[in-house]
């Protein structure tokens, strides 16, 4: 079946400092999406991209739609203390049906920024 | 923009008991939503697909008869773990879409520990 492939799994940083994340897979998504979670609470959207070499921002976020659709990449930019909490890739696949219950979500890369 | 409410956020109960989790659309009409379930660092994984005014659709490997979801209005669909043993012990998160092509939308999640 489909995979994400997310990477790295962990990063601690310093408080200022730039992260880069990123989800691969062998197969192609109609729409990538990053979500971010903080322990004991869902997943918060952070951003959605649906086109294929779609760049988009959402304050100091910005992630990238890759133009093969088999990966996606997400940036942070002089990162805070209050970025700490797990990213979530997600894929929503070719077999879309209608619904979005193929929705599928990488492994997650845990921030740790030290302030 | 579009909210999800699950409740409760947090609950423990007795091994043989049965628990009802709520999730909510707030601000919008779900005709579909969904609900996942998290272990302790892992990513979310999908298991059942609940439709308004018809039976849910489980994941592979999800027991039907364990966990009852009710979809009995646009914005309400309910999880019922019957029976639960602690190794039903996890965190359950619902999920809906306002539109059919915007990305999910996640609840708070509700931590359900059986003692």
């Amino acid at each position: 079946g489909q995979q994400l492939n997310q990477s790295p799994q962990s990063m601690f940083i310093q408080e200022g400092e730039d992260v880069s994340m990123n989800c691969t897979s062998s197969s192609i998504f109609n729409t990538w999406l990053w979500y971010k979670q903080e322990p004991g609470e869902g997943p918060v959207l952070l951003i959605a991209l649906y086109k294929a070499g779609e760049l988009t921002s959402n304050g100091r976020l910005t992630a990238q739609f890759g133009i093969t659709r088999k990966d996606s990449f997400l940036n942070i930019s002089a990162s805070i203390p209050s970025d700490v909490g797990i990213y979530f890739c997600a894929g929503l696949g070719m077999n879309y049906g209608g619904s979005q219950g193929n929705l599928i979500f990488g492994k997650g890369t845990k921030l740790s920024v030290k302030p | 923009g579009a909210v999800v409410s699950q409740h409760p956020s947090r609950v423990i109960c007795k091994s043989g008991t049965s628990v009802k989790i709520e999730c909510r659309s707030l601000d919008f009409q779900a005709t579909t939503m969904f609900w996942y379930r998290q272990f302790p660092k892992q990513s979310l994984m999908l298991m059942a697909t609940s439709n308004e005014g018809s039976k849910a659709t489980y994941e592979q490997g999800v027991e039907k008869d364990k966990f009852l979801i009710n979809h009995a209005s646009l914005t309400l669909s309910t999880l019922t773990v019957t029976s639960a043993h602690p190794e039903d012990s996890s965190f359950y998160i619902c999920s809906a879409k306002d539109t059919y092509n915007s990305p999910l939308h996640f609840g708070n999640g509700t931590r359900l520990t059986v003692t």
